[in-house]
């Protein structure tokens, strides 16, 4: 069955540290999507990168960037630096190929001045 | 230019009752999404619509309902609402390629 897992409830993480979000995927279809999004405590889901599973090259976003690892079927989102502002929830997402949106469960990231 | 918004944004409710979410897009597009989101779970797809009058089910359906009579109006609706169904609600659209999907500004609903 196809299915998107983060397996970190929640993380605490330094100020200024680089912190790596797990995610993983279960999927056949070869052609899909990746997604990861903010939701900070006021609630709104902020887009912050995506991945091609056709793409070469790992995407990035400024402090973001996205750890593509195809054949372990692994997408761990990477934020350099961090600051008190990305404590956060963060959601990892796949289209699984079709014109929907699966979420993991997330993970809650504290950043510890 | 939100693109994408919900009404209403807070509402508290009596067990039994109709309740109807509102979700407005300006972008025309053919699809637009309903999730709740509740801790533990992410965010789960309720019902989604691909084009007016045409919707399909998603993982957690049973005890919505919508509607889509025009292209930038999708309605979920609670025919007789219960505490299981207290969450937070967002409506969403596809973006432009990688551009990641939009979504609105969530509704919180309390069935008390």
């Amino acid at each position: 069955a196809q299915k998107i897992t983060q397996t970190q409830p929640g993380m605490f993480v330094q100020e200024k540290e680089a912190v790596t979000l797990d995610c993983t995927y279960d999927t056949s279809d070869p052609s899909y999507g990746l997604f990861w999004y903010k939701q900070p405590s006021s609630g709104e889901m902020i887009f912050l990168i995506y991945q091609g599973s056709y793409d070469q090259q790992n995407a990035t976003e400024g402090r973001y960037s996205l750890n593509f690892q195809k054949a372990r079927k692994s997408a761990n989102l990477v934020i350099s630096a961090s600051q008190l502002g990305d404590s956060a929830m963060y959601f990892c997402a796949t289209d699984f190929g079709n014109e929907k949106l699966t979420f993991g469960t997330g993970t809650r990231l504290t950043i510890i001045p | 230019d939100a693109g994408i918004t919900q009404s209403p944004r807070h509402k508290v409710t009596e067990t039994g009752t109709p309740v109807t979410l509102r979700c407005h897009q300006t972008e025309n597009h053919r699809y637009m999404y309903w999730y709740r989101q509740d801790p533990g779970h992410g965010l789960r797809l309720i019902h989604y619509s691909y084009g007016v009058k045409d919707t399909d089910k998603g993982e957690v359906s049973d005890g919505y309902s919508v509607s889509r009579s025009k292209t930038e109006d999708f309605l979920l609706t609670l025919e007789s609402a219960t505490s299981s169904q207290t969450s937070v609600y967002f409506c969403a659209i596809p973006g432009q390629g990688g551009l990641g999907y939009t979504f609105g500004s969530g509704t919180r609903l309390t069935v008390v």
